[in-house]
């Protein structure tokens, strides 16, 4: 039940094209629902987040869909450049941070 | 945005020594800060929830005694890997929540330190 899975495991994406990458859970009484990004060797970043009483959220290129009767909510990334190739992860907050497996994302130019 | 830095970035030690690594939060208070331990191409796991003034709370199957954490005011926190051993070896990460307390409050994470056990 504290388990959240993200799928797919790796994702190779043209320059342009628009990535997907979905997370499913159980627990209802998680609240809160960050992606963090990751650079080898770094730590990872909050990339955007949202809560369960909104559906959609967009900020920049990154736009987080949520669909609470599902349990499963999804990062899209518009126009994906190079530069964003790295590791997503999501993660779900239910007293403690609980996170995906991550998604090793390549974008190719 | 808020800022938090982890002391030292790599740290290559014999078996059985003991390390210390330093999280701290730069521009923001932490009453509670956080350790993850990462294996190359895992995500993160949590170890232990540290608060500002008491003992850290730890994750079933981390061990207390080898793992020490000590958070010892709003900006630093440490852990110290005692007798260290091969695998031990990992990324270890800390985080920082900044807000009122809450457990939706965002978190913040350090850099990160490798962790190489000869």
């Amino acid at each position: 039940q504290q388990q959240v899975k993200q799928s797919p495991q790796s994702l190779i994406v043209q320059k342009g094209g628009i990535s997907i990458i979905n997370c499913a859970y159980e627990n209802t009484a998680f609240d809160y629902f960050p992606w963090y990004q990751q650079f080898p060797g770094k730590g990872p970043a909050l990339l955007i987040a949202i809560r369960p009483d909104v559906s959609e959220k967009k900020e920049g290129r990154f736009t987080i869909s949520f669909n609470k009767s599902a349990k499963q909510f999804s990062l899209h990334i518009m126009d994906s450049q190079p530069g964003d190739s790295a590791t997503y992860f999501c993660a779900a907050m239910g007293g403690k941070l609980i996170f995906g497996q991550g998604t090793e994302l390549s974008v190719k130019p | 945005g808020a800022v938090v830095s982890q002391h030292p970035s790599r740290v290559i030690c014999k078996s059985g020594t003991s390390v210390k690594i330093e999280c701290r939060s730069l521009d923001f208070q932490a009453t509670t800060m956080f350790w993850y331990r990462q294996f190359p191409k895992q995500s993160l796991m949590l170890m232990a929830t540290s608060n500002e003034g008491s003992k850290a709370t730890y994750e079933q199957g981390v061990e207390k005694d080898k793992f020490l954490i000590n958070h010892a005011s709003l900006t630093l926190s440490t852990l110290t890997v005692t007798s260290a051993h091969p695998e031990d070896s990992s990324f270890y990460i800390c985080s920082a929540r900044r807000g009122g307390g809450r457990s939706t409050d965002t978190q913040y994470f350090g850099p990160g330190t490798r962790l190489t056990v000869l």
